[in-house]
C-alpha cells in the first residue's frame, strides 16, 4: 500500500482482556518496528523486525506482550491479559532497510478501561 | 534511563521568527540523528537527518545542527510558519540497521 497501515485505529477492552493489533507496512519494507506513546511520554521502543533475522524484542514490558511478523509482511502485536497501564498509543513503522528514516502508520489509540 | 532527551516541553514562537528545538543525548554509540514531526490523530513523519561526520545538514526551511562534543543536536526552522505547530521529536541510532531512540517530544505552537 501507499503507506503503513494500523487497525484498529481505536480500541477500547476491559482489563483482564486480550487485544490484537494490526501493522500493514509499506511493500517491499524489511523493518518493522512497533512503539508506544503514553500520556505525556516519548516514544517507546517495543520491539523489531528486519527481514528473517531474529526480532529484537529489548523493549517488550512484560511478557504479556508479544508480537509477530507473518510472511515478512503483516505484524501483530498481541496484549494478554491488559492492564490499565497499558493505555497509549501504539505506532508501527517500516523502512526500507532499517537504515534511515521510518515511515509510521497513524497507530491504534489503546484505552483499557 | 532516558538516552535522549529534550528538555523544553512546549515553545512558544511567533510567525516569521526562528523556531529552536533542542535534543541531548547520553549514549556517545550514536551516529546517526533524526528529527521527527506529529501532528494530532497522525504517526510522527520524518523530517530531517544528520550523521555524526557532519555538524550541519540543511534542507529548506529547516536545518539540523550537531555538536558532539556537547552531545546536542538542535533543529532551526526559519522562518517558521503556522502550519508548523506540531510535536517534535529528537531521535538517534547506533549503527545501521537499529531502532531508533526517542525523545519524549518539544510541543511548537507559532502564534500569528
Amino acid at each position: 500500500g501507499a503507506g503503513v497501515s494500523q487497525s484498529p485505529s481505536n480500541k477500547v477492552t476491559e482489563k483482564g482482556k486480550d487485544v490484537e493489533l494490526r501493522c500493514d507496512p509499506i511493500s517491499g519494507h524489511t523493518a518493522l518496528y512497533w512503539y508506544r506513546q503514553s500520556l505525556g511520554q516519548g516514544l517507546e521502543f517495543l520491539i523489531y523486525f528486519q527481514g528473517n533475522s531474529a526480532p529484537d524484542k529489548s523493549g517488550l514490558p512484560s511478557d504479556r506482550f508479544s508480537a509477530e511478523r507473518t510472511g515478512g509482511s503483516v505484524s501483530t502485536l498481541t496484549i494478554q491479559r491488559t492492564q490499565q497501564e497499558d493505555s497509549a498509543v501504539y505506532l508501527c513503522a517500516s523502512s526500507y532497510t532499517g537504515t534511515g528514516g521510518y515511515t509510521f502508520g497513524s497507530g491504534t489509540r489503546l484505552t483499557v478501561v | 534511563d532516558q538516552q535522549v532527551k529534550q528538555n523544553s516541553p512546549s515553545l512558544s514562537v511567533q510567525e516569521g521568527r526562528i523556531s529552536i528545538l533542542n535534543c541531548d543525548y547520553t549514549n556517545s554509540m550514536f551516529d546517526y540523528f533524526l528529527w521527527y514531526k506529529k501532528y494530532p490523530a497522525e504517526g510522527p513523519t520524518f523530517l530531517i537527518s544528520i550523521s555524526s561526520i557532519k555538524d550541519k545538514n540543511e534542507d529548506g526551511r529547516f536545518t539540523v545542527f550537531l555538536n558532539k562534543s556537547a552531545k546536542h543536536l538542535s533543529l532551526h526552522i526559519v522562518p517558521s510558519q503556522p502550519g508548523d505547530s506540531a510535536v517534535y521529536f529528537c531521535a538517534a541510532r547506533r549503527g545501521t540497521a537499529s531502532k531508533l531512540t526517542f525523545g519524549t517530544g518539544t510541543r511548537l505552537q507559532v502564534t500569528l
